[in-house]
């Protein structure tokens, strides 16, 4: 298993461009999220999804939108960029959700973007 | 509000030595808290996971300790390795069925040789 892959790595971005953060699982997770982590703080919940075709709305969601159409698969779309979406984006996914004790969250690598 | 906060923000210590980071959470009502290893450039990787009614739960060289009661745990390092140099996150989760985990700002442990 690869396990939950992020593409690209890192990107720099002009203000006001747009582009697509990929996630993909091969662990047939129900649930999957998106995070960013500012320096010195903890991860934010920006969205997240119980299954293909659910989708909600986590802590951070403005200026995102994401679309679950398969299970494996879950982009985060950022339009219009500003220097407050400078970050790193981590993907994660589980079969449960975080009530459940035997739940254990994967996280991909992350993605560092810039916003210039 | 639902809040975890994590104590120290930063420490060093030397090759060998043991360690306590500490962690103290709000969120009510509790499911589970989980122990987090993030090494830099990488996503967190989980380390423990522990219930109400777990006080302490261990997974190698590091053990955590839940004090429901108080809502505080701790996350014990013994005879520390290099390779230990990581952030540590504390997420505390709440009432079954929520997708709801809520993650601390973290503990950056650097071990010196």
């Amino acid at each position: 298993n690869a396990g939950v892959t992020q593409t690209p790595k890192f990107r720099i971005l002009k203000i006001g461009q747009s582009m697509t953060l990929q996630c993909t699982q091969d662990m047939n997770h129900n649930y999957m999220y998106w995070y960013r982590q500012d320096p010195g703080m903890g991860l934010k919940l920006i969205y997240y999804s119980v299954g293909a075709g659910i989708t909600d709305k986590g802590e951070v969601p403005n200026g995102y939108n994401v679309s679950r159409s398969t299970t494996e698969d879950f982009p985060l779309r950022l339009e219009l960029a500003a220097p407050s979406q400078t970050s790193v984006y981590f993907c994660a996914s589980s079969y449960l959700g975080g009530g459940f004790r035997t739940d254990t969250q994967y996280f991909g690598p992350g993605t560092r973007l810039t916003v210039l | 509000k639902n809040q975890v906060e994590q104590s120290p923000q930063s420490l060093i210590i030397l090759e060998g030595k043991n360690c306590t980071l500490q962690c103290n959470y709000t969120v009510s009502p509790f499911s589970n808290l989980r122990w987090y290893k993030q090494d830099t450039g990488r996503g967190p990787v989980s380390l423990t996971i522990m219930t109400f009614s777990e006080n302490t739960k261990s997974n190698g060289r590091y053990t955590a300790t839940l004090d429901a009661d108080t809502k505080q745990s701790s996350l014990h390092i013994t005879a520390s390795q290099l390779s230990d140099s990581a952030s540590y996150i504390c997420v505390v989760s709440g009432t079954s069925g929520t997708y709801k985990y809520i993650f601390g700002t973290g503990t950056r442990l650097k071990v010196l040789a």
